[in-house]
């Protein structure tokens, strides 16, 4: 079956950038996500990315996807304390709830 | 807007107890959908709605069942609990589907003994 995988830590600097990474398995993905998940509270959706797109560029968050390799990663600037936090990388099919898939998540600590 | 609310926040049950999970949105989305997050897994979707009066399973369904007699509230219910179901269990609504932005609730921590 499908399948979505991340590396389970990553620690930065407070100031320096996060790259996230990911890899999926289904090549018809439709809709690639970021969501991040403090302690104690339900996921919010970062960004998502349309499979037909290479990049997408929202404020400090930066997404590239490489479809060839399905490699997703999105990268963060300046990290911030207010960062640490998981974050879920996830792919769907076109329509909602059509091969949608979590990866475990990434735990990133930002140190001062 | 209380945006989307769950209730119990916590709770306990016994192997073969009965539940029903309450979630209700004020947003007037169109979507909603039951997730169970495992100890250091990510979400894994057990049943969603695209509307009032239509569900749909999701990759989990097993041993649960919903319903969606009005847009505000879709209910999870679970008939015999087994300790497998031991998970925090999350609620979220859209109002479109895929790619649109997700309003999640707090969640409700659910131990079966």
């Amino acid at each position: 079956g499908e399948d979505v995988e991340q590396s389970l830590f990553l620690s930065v600097r407070e100031g320096d950038s996060s790259v996230i990474n990911c890899t999926y398995t289904d090549s018809s993905s439709t809709y690639l996500y970021w969501y991040k998940q403090e302690p104690g509270a339900g996921l919010q959706l970062l960004t998502y990315i349309f499979s037909n797109m290479d990049m997408k560029q929202d404020q400090r968050l930066t997404v590239l996807l490489n479809k060839k390799d399905k490699h997703l990663s999105l990268r963060i600037a300046d990290t911030q304390t207010g960062d640490s936090a998981i974050y879920f990388c996830a792919e769907s099919g076109p329509i909602y709830g059509q091969n949608f898939v979590f990866g475990p998540g990434t735990r990133l600590s930002v140190l001062p | 807007n209380a945006g989307v609310t769950q209730t119990p926040k916590f709770r306990i049950l016994k192997i073969g107890q009965s539940m029903t999970l309450q979630c209700t949105q004020d947003m007037n989305h169109n979507y909603m959908y039951w997730y169970r997050q495992d100890p250091g897994m990510g979400l894994k979707l057990i049943y969603y709605s695209v509307g009032a009066g239509i569900t749909d399973k999701g990759e989990v369904p097993n041993g649960y069942n919903v319903s969606r007699s009005t847009t505000e509230d879709f209910p999870l219910r679970l008939e015999l609990a087994a300790p497998s179901q031991t998970s925090v269990y999350f609620c979220a609504s859209s109002y479109g589907g895929a790619g649109e932005t997700q309003y999640f609730g707090p969640g409700t921590r659910l131990l079966v003994l």
